[in-house]
């Protein structure tokens, strides 16, 4: 069964450094999104992508955060300079194109800022 | 803009009850809702959508527009339903935005 991949599965930085994040979403899915989910609350959505554009982005701190998906097939979700409120839980997710269609969810990349 | 509310955090129930977890929503359009689950150690899965309108797991969710409303229900709890519940909403460009979320512990 096809899934969502995301990479690295955890990830320690220190503050101040660039860290990166990669997903890449199930063949055919047009649209993807990425998430941030603190401790004890529900994902936030960052960035949507539909193809290679960017739908939604009002989520995203644009001053150190950056996300691509240059070829509308997988994507990296940038954070530079992390600060120790960036740790959290980044999910990706895909769905087919369409109108409010299933969202499929990757294991996420745990992040610690130390 | 569209907003999704759980208010419960934590609900407690024993194997064989009857449960809800409420799920609230602001949306000026017309919105479809979901309901995921994440059990321990697994990812974020759809449940069930209320325009499927079937029940997945003994699990169902009636869309009341009036109260703004998408309240999952299941009439007997099992211990297996013990798991992280989200409620999503998804709008018009496809976006999809979640509550906060309510963990369900089932008692033995």
């Amino acid at each position: 069964e096809a899934e969502v991949a995301q990479s690295p599965r955890y990830k320690i930085t220190e503050k101040s450094q660039a860290v990166a994040f990669w997903c890449d979403p199930i063949s055919g899915h047009a649209t993807l999104y990425w998430y941030r989910q603190i401790l004890g609350q529900g994902p936030e959505l960052l960035v949507q992508f539909q193809d290679e554009s960017v739908v939604d982005d009002s989520q995203l701190p644009k001053d150190r955060f950056s996300a691509e998906r240059l070829k509308g097939v997988d994507s990296t979700l940038k954070i530079q300079p992390a600060e120790l409120g960036d740790s959290a839980m980044y999910l990706c997710a895909s769905s087919l194109a369409g109108i409010r269609t299933e969202a499929f969810f990757g294991q996420g990349t745990r992040l610690t800022v130390v | 803009a569209q907003r999704v509310t759980q208010p419960e955090k934590l609900l407690s129930v024993f194997k064989g009850a009857p449960v809800e977890l409420k799920c609230n929503y602001s949306y000026s359009g017309s919105p479809e809702l979901f309901w995921y689950v994440q059990y321990s150690r697994q990812r974020l899965q759809l449940l069930l959508r209320h325009i499927s309108r079937e029940s997945i797991k003994g699990f169902t969710a009636d869309l009341n527009k009036g109260e703004t409303s998408f309240h999952l229900k299941k009439p007997f709890a099992q211990e297996e339903d013990s798991a992280m519940y989200y409620c999503a909403l998804s709008g018009g460009n496809n976006d999809m935005r979640f509550g906060a979320g309510t963990r369900l512990t089932v008692k033995p």
